[in-house]
């Protein structure tokens, strides 16, 4: 079945640092989704991405949809303490209506 | 506007047992979602809704798992019987309705809220 990987599984970074990570799949996706969880909640979602090669910005927070269509990265620009959570990639499978998730990239940011 | 409801918020059971978990939508939310989130993992979908009708549920385990949504507005799942491998968070989620398709091909997607889950811990 469609499968995304995400990396880093884990971040530990400094207060102020950029973060990076990504996402890929060997299946195309129409549609990419990035969401953040905290702990004892349920995702909220950050940035939705439409088109191959779109850059979408959010706050601090920029998503590209790959032009591949196989993959997407999710930037967090001087991050702040309260951006530790877990972040999920998601995608929307070609033909259908089902959202398949990553298994997150968890960040911890030190003050 | 209030969010996605779900009860209980921890759920301790033994194997073998039943359970029951319950979910009220974001109101005049069309589609309800029902996931599955092992520690350490992404939300995998259970079932799909859309009003009372059963859009996806290709990955319920239909032996043991099983979900309504009788009125097309809250839902419940239930486990019977559980086991250890159930332990887990269930996610409800609801979208305004499911996605649709635009002009080349694309889906615009239509947001899914989450609610905060059901830790389930099967002894």
């Amino acid at each position: 079945g469609q499968q995304l990987n995400q990396s880093p599984q884990s971040m530990f970074i400094q207060e102020g640092e950029d973060v990076s990570m990504n996402c890929t799949s060997s299946s195309i996706f129409n549609t990419w989704l990035w969401y953040k969880q905290d702990p004892g909640e349920g995702p909220v979602l950050l940035i939705a991405l439409y088109k191959a090669g779109e850059l979408t910005s959010n706050g601090r927070l920029t998503a590209q949809f790959g032009i591949t269509r196989k993959d997407s990265f999710l930037n967090i620009s001087a991050s702040i303490p309260s951006d530790v959570g877990i972040y999920f990639c998601a995608g929307l499978i070609t033909g259908g209506f089902k959202t398949i998730f990553g298994a997150g990239t968890r960040l911890f940011v030190k003050a | 506007e209030a969010g996605v409801a779900q009860s209980p918020r921890y759920k301790i059971i033994e194997k073998r047992q039943s359970v029951a978990f319950w979910c009220n939508p974001i109101s005049g939310h069309a589609t309800l979602y029902w996931y599955q989130q092992i520690l350490g993992q992404g939300p995998k979908l259970l079932i799909q809704f859309q009003n009372n009708g059963v859009v996806d549920d290709s990955q319920l385990p239909k032996d043991r798992f099983s979900a309504e949504r009788l009125k097309g507005v809250d839902s419940t799942l239930k486990i019977q019987p559980a086991k250890l491998e159930d332990s887990a968070v269930y996610l409800c989620a609801s979208s305004l309705d499911l996605p649709a398709r635009l002009a080349g091909g694309r889906l615009s997607y239509n947001e899914q809220f989450f609610g905060p889950g059901t830790r389930l811990t099967v002894l």
